[in-house]
């Protein structure tokens, strides 16, 4: 199985900061990375998917990078709302893997 | 779009099948995956099924002990898991893929059913 790590696992940020998150796989998995934000008590929702494309709707303060093993994640200007987990996943290879999460909170 | 059974409480030993019923969309062009969340923890991606054809694909964690289907004349997909243990206590999620395949992301999520496995 590909293990994905993410790293850092929790993070405290003011709004309008930049936060970056990244996510490492254990193999090649060239850009079937996706990322996920999970609220409190919620389904998790798809932000990001192919490494870098953002999903329709998803506010463009967010993005994507990376391909191969190590990708990377950005909030351009952290809001509230933004207050969640977020989880890669790649799918590549079954079995589909998540990275542990990042716990991002206001600072 | 995915709408999920209620909470469940079963015993050690007991099996739990859950259903996922799917709205607005053409049922048999999407596939469905189901994921699990233990309390606190993260996301485990369990296995798949085609909504077409009925073919499945499982993690090999579950093989043996999880059963997915489909009833295409009510747009609902389930998934049965036996022989529980307390691990086994989690939210279970149903998420439609984005394609025909397995290999998609998931684009919606049903809003996940509660299966505590308690003596």
């Amino acid at each position: 199985d590909i293990q994905m790590t993410q790293s850092p696992s929790s993070l405290s940020a003011s709004v309008g900061d930049r936060v970056t998150i990244t996510c490492q796989a254990s193999q090649d998995i060239t850009n079937y990375l996706i990322w996920y934000q999970q609220k409190p008590g919620k389904a998790p929702k798809l932000l990001i998917y192919d490494a870098s494309n953002l999903e329709t709707g998803v506010p463009s303060r967010f993005s994507g990078s990376g391909s191969g093993t190590d990708f990377t994640f950005t909030i351009s200007s952290l809001q509230p709302e933004d207050i969640a987990t977020y989880y890669c996943q790649q799918y590549d290879n079954l079995p589909f893997t998540f990275g542990p999460g990042t716990k991002v909170d206001i600072k | 779009q995915l709408v999920q059974s209620g909470a469940e409480v079963k015993k050690p030993g007991a099996s739990v099948k859950v259903s996922c019923k799917a709205s607005g969309y053409t049922f048999t062009t999407y596939g469905i995956s189901w994921v699990r969340q233990a309390p606190g923890q993260g996301l485990e991606w369990m296995g798949w099924i085609s909504t077409y054809n009925g073919n499945t694909n499982y993690a090999q964690k579950f093989q043996g002990r999880v059963t997915m289907t489909t009833d295409t004349s009510t747009s609902t997909a389930y998934m049965e898991l036996r022989s529980l243990r307390s691990d086994d206590t989690a939210v279970y999620y149903c998420a439609k893929g984005r394609g025909f395949g397995v290999r998609w992301p998931f684009d919606y999520w049903g809003q996940g059913t509660l299966v505590t496995v308690s003596s």
